[in-house]
């Protein structure tokens, strides 16, 4: 079983409100991503979890907060977040050796900021 | 700096026939690429993944094949249905991170019925 699932599908929220992405995965992978993409673009790198300690953050502007409170699980912090922040956010993971393995993703929490 | 891009932003097929969607890089260390599909809606889906050590590798009706040489990658599906229809990327690992996929802009591939 590849999948990994994402809650919520959608989430509306405005420019002062605090909420939670969640990605969870039980394939036994040791990375963990977020990724934001815009409409007709690619997926953008955010952040990665490689055995639950932040390995990558692409200069992500502080309202995004990541955790990851165990091997399968991920989330996402999000505060006083932009319009622009509209996007949709994609987990994925790979694994489980630290290698060139590939990265199966979730469907996705579609954001509207108003 | 660096990146993975494609030469057709848009594919229109016909039902049935062949469909070869490319890809260009630039990054000479990238050893590792990926093939995704993403359907409207939907997250990126796996499709197919070759290593640089191959030219060419083949799954259930699609082919992707390396060359290296002028830094090119293809996608090739083989008798192309309507649930084919989709925005498909290339992607690349570099050797020197385990983790970080760099993806390229993406082609949009519609299939004429």
């Amino acid at each position: 079983d590849t999948e990994v699932t994402q809650t919520p599908k959608h989430l509306v929220m405005g420019m002062t409100n605090k909420k939670s992405l969640k990605c969870e995965q039980h394939m036994g992978h040791r990375a963990m991503y977020w990724y934001k993409q815009k409409a007709k673009k690619p997926p953008e790198l955010m952040f990665v979890y490689s055995y639950e300690k932040l390995s990558i953050n692409e200069s992500v502007p502080s309202r995004f907060s990541p955790e990851c409170p165990n091997s399968s699980l991920l989330n996402l912090h999000l505060h006083a977040l932009q319009p622009e922040d509209s996007a949709l956010y994609l987990c994925a993971s790979s694994g489980p050796t630290r290698g060139k393995e590939t990265q199966y993703f979730g469907p996705g929490t579609r954001l509207l900021v108003l | 700096g660096e990146s993975v891009g494609l030469h057709l932003p848009t594919l229109s097929v016909q039902e049935g026939d062949n469909s070869i969607i490319n890809c260009a890089y630039s990054n000479s260390a990238s050893d590792y690429f990926i093939w995704y599909k993403q359907e409207s809606g939907k997250g990126p889906q796996f499709i197919i993944d070759i290593r640089s050590n191959m030219d060419k590798r083949q799954g259930q009706r699609v082919t992707v094949l390396l060359n290296k040489t002028v830094k090119h990658l293809s996608l090739q599906i083989a008798a192309t249905q309507p649930g084919d229809s989709a925005v498909y990327f290339c992607a690349e690992n570099l050797k020197t991170s385990y983790d970080k996929v760099i993806f390229g802009p993406g082609t949009s591939l519609s299939v004429i019925p």
